[in-house]
């Protein structure tokens, strides 16, 4: 199985900062990386696929990049609204694996 | 309207049986990958595997190949997940979701709202 390091676990930022989280994988998995966000008592929300394709109606202030083993996603300025926890996902392989998820919270 | 409609919540006693169900609409539903994500409480996401309502190609997660069940009705639009003996470390939210190409293993673009399975004697 491929397995997928998140980082941070959490973090704490203010509103209308720029914050990043990474996900690794245990192996090259191309560009076929994506990313959720889930908001507590909801489902998951898809983001991004294919490592920086936004999905419809998602805002522009979300963004992804990296490929291989090393990924990126980026909220570039940090809304209220933002507050979740975000999981990646490769889709390269079989199984599908997510990362442990990091949870964003405002200061 | 994409969407994906899972059933109520289900208390259940260990050793029971329980069959879940997502029912898709507002596309073509035996065309679309469906897959099962558990949730343990306040736990992260875990891929429990994958079935192709048209012709029932189904696709497991070692970690849970023998412990649940995915099947797929593709007449009424509905895919399931089973499971023959319930134990308490099943207790979880499960979602359906849906694959968002056919050609390949791809992210997962439409989500059911989940179904608690709480399993307690």
């Amino acid at each position: 199985d491929i397995q997928m390091t998140q980082s941070p676990s959490s973090l704490s930022a203010s509103v209308g900062d720029r914050v990043t989280i990474t996900c690794q994988a245990s192996q090259d998995i191309r560009k076929y990386l994506n990313w959720y966000q889930q908001k507590p008592g909801k489902a998951p929300k898809l983001l991004i696929y294919d490592a920086f394709n936004l999905d419809t109606g998602v805002p522009s202030r979300f963004s992804g990049s990296g490929s291989g083993t090393d990924f990126t996603f980026t909220i570039s300025s940090l809304q209220p609204e933002d507050i979740a926890t975000y999981y990646c996902q490769q889709s390269d392989n079989l199984p599908l694996t997510f990362g442990g998820g990091t949870k964003v919270e405002i200061k | 309207e994409v969407q994906l409609v899972q059933s109520g919540a289900e208390v259940k006693k260990p050793g029971k049986s329980l069959k879940i169900s997502c029912k898709g609409s507002g596309y073509s539903f035996p065309t679309y990958w469906i897959g099962w994500v558990r949730q343990m409480p306040g736990k992260g996401l875990e891929w429990l595997g994958i079935i192709y309502p048209d012709d029932s190609d189904t696709r497991y997660s070692p970690s849970f190949q023998g412990q649940v069940t995915i099947s797929a009705d593709k007449s009424i639009t509905t895919a399931y997940l089973q499971w023959s003996s319930l134990k308490a470390s099943d207790t979880a939210m499960y979602f359906c979701a849906r694959l968002m190409t056919s050609e390949r293993f791809d992210a997962f673009d439409i989500w059911g709202q989940g179904t608690m399975v709480t399993v307690s004697s």
